[in-house]
């Protein structure tokens, strides 16, 4: 088991670009989590979605930011025309249906932009 | 929503030395609660977590307890090695999915 898996470990972007982040999850888990990171400080909750479902998107900022877990492939946290305040890094979680403790997270994006 | 505090930010100790690590939560109705920690760059991994129905857990050199009543936890950290250098997280649940986490606290282990 390949754990989570998140694409790209490093993304460079110019300011007003857009941002795609990717997250494949362990095989079996269906619960996908996203998390934000800014220097120095602790993780912020993003996003919960399940296959094709956004559960709770409560911690996402309202413009911009959008996430998808479609039916085939992995989720995908896109931020469009990116600013300098996006710079931060973002790690995915996953966890089995029913499980929802101590859920196991991927090794992150580190988006700078610039 | 959940406010999480994590003191000290930052921790130096003696190799050998013991780390106490101490968070406080405000939602008196989470009830679960993880340490990870996170070495320079990589992701935070689980070390150790406690739910609400018990007072202490261990794990070999790190143990977590738990006062609910005052809404706080600690990790602490017996004979301390080098490795366990890194940044420590606390965070808290209401056993849903969305964890709250502390800001952090840099641990290093001097040798």
């Amino acid at each position: 088991n390949a754990g989570v898996m998140q694409n790209p470990r490093h993304l460079v972007r110019r300011r007003g670009q857009e941002a795609r982040l990717r997250c494949s999850p362990m095989k079996g888990h269906s619960h996908v989590y996203w998390y934000r990171q800014l220097p120095e400080e602790g993780l912020k909750f993003m996003v919960y979605l399940q296959k094709e479902n956004i559960i709770d998107e409560s911690g996402m900022p309202k413009e911009r930011f959008s996430a998808e877990f479609p039916k085939e492939g992995p989720s995908i946290l896109r931020i469009q025309q990116v600013v300098r305040g996006d710079s931060a890094a973002y790690f995915c979680a996953s966890s089995p249906p029913g499980h929802l403790y101590g859920y196991t997270f991927g090794s992150g994006t580190r988006l700078t932009v610039v | 929503g959940e406010n999480v505090e994590q003191h000290p930010s930052t921790l130096s100790v003696q190799e050998g030395d013991s780390a106490v690590i101490k968070c406080t939560y405000s939602d008196s109705a989470s009830n679960y609660f993880p340490w990870y920690k996170q070495e320079l760059g990589k992701r935070p991994q689980l070390i150790i977590d406690i739910r609400s129905n018990v007072g202490e857990k261990k794990d070999q050199r790190i143990a977590v307890t738990l006062n609910k009543t005052a809404k706080h936890f600690s990790l602490h950290i017996t004979e301390t090695q080098p490795e366990d250098s890194a940044v420590y997280f606390c965070a808290a649940s209401r056993g849903d999915y969305k964890l709250s986490f502390g800001a952090g606290t840099t641990v290093t282990v001097r040798a």
